[in-house]
């Protein structure tokens, strides 16, 4: 059973770099979320998408972008890294908003 | 604005000990679901509680949910290094979850 998955685990950039993360889930889930996490600060929402072709913005949105295009899969996308976006990034899934959500193993982004 | 605060922050006890991390809001929740996180991992679900005034248990590990569905606590018996991890509670909000700071538990050997 894979669950969530995220690709890559690990990755360094550049400032000013582009890059995409993947999360992919198996559990035909409605509703996915990107979140961020750094010490202290718990996990705080970035987009999420309550279907297949919607996204909504979450607490801290700004300098992320995200697409919904297959159920199955919901990218996060930072069309310019800055130093501010270092974290853990986690991806989650749930059948519905309320209900407890299945997380990813995280990706761990470090950018120079 | 974080709706949920959990205390302490960090708790490191020695293997035997009893521990309690609370969770805490001035909303009222229809439930809270609390979540464990081992370094490394993304954070898994251990129990929802519904009802206020719920009591449930899960092997050493009790839920309680305030009576009027603002706070819960955990509490664990006779803790084990197995249980080192970061405790997480989380409350429905619209579409999403608002999810506290989180509580870092060391159980020593």
């Amino acid at each position: 059973n894979a669950g969530v998955t995220q690709t890559p685990k690990f990755r360094v950039l550049k400032t000013g770099q582009s890059m995409t993360l993947l999360c992919a889930q198996d559990m035909n889930h409605e509703y996915m979320y990107w979140y961020r996490q750094d010490p202290g600060m718990g996990l705080r929402l970035i987009h999420y998408s309550v279907g297949e072709g919607t996204t909504a913005k979450g607490e801290v949105p700004d300098g992320y972008n995200v697409s919904r295009l297959k159920k199955q899969n919901f990218l996060l996308g930072l069309e310019s890294a800055a130093p501010s976006q270092t974290s853990v990034y986690f991806c989650a899934s749930t059948r519905t908003g309320n209900q407890p959500q299945h997380f990813g193993d995280g990706t761990r982004l470090s950018i120079l | 604005t974080q709706l949920l605060e959990q205390s302490p922050q960090f708790l490191s006890i020695q293997e035997g000990e009893n521990l309690t991390v609370y969770c805490n809001s001035s909303s009222v929740f229809s439930s809270l679901q609390w979540y464990r996180q081992e370094p490394g991992e993304g954070p898994v679900l251990l129990v929802t509680v519904v009802t206020g005034g719920e009591v449930k248990k899960l092997k050493r590990l009790t839920f309680q949910f305030g009576d009027a569905r603002k706070d819960s606590s955990l509490h664990i018996t006779a803790a084990q290094p197995g249980d080192t991890g970061l405790y997480l509670c989380a409350g429905p909000n619209d579409y999403k979850l608002s999810f506290g700071a989180g509580t870092t538990v060391t159980v020593r050997a």
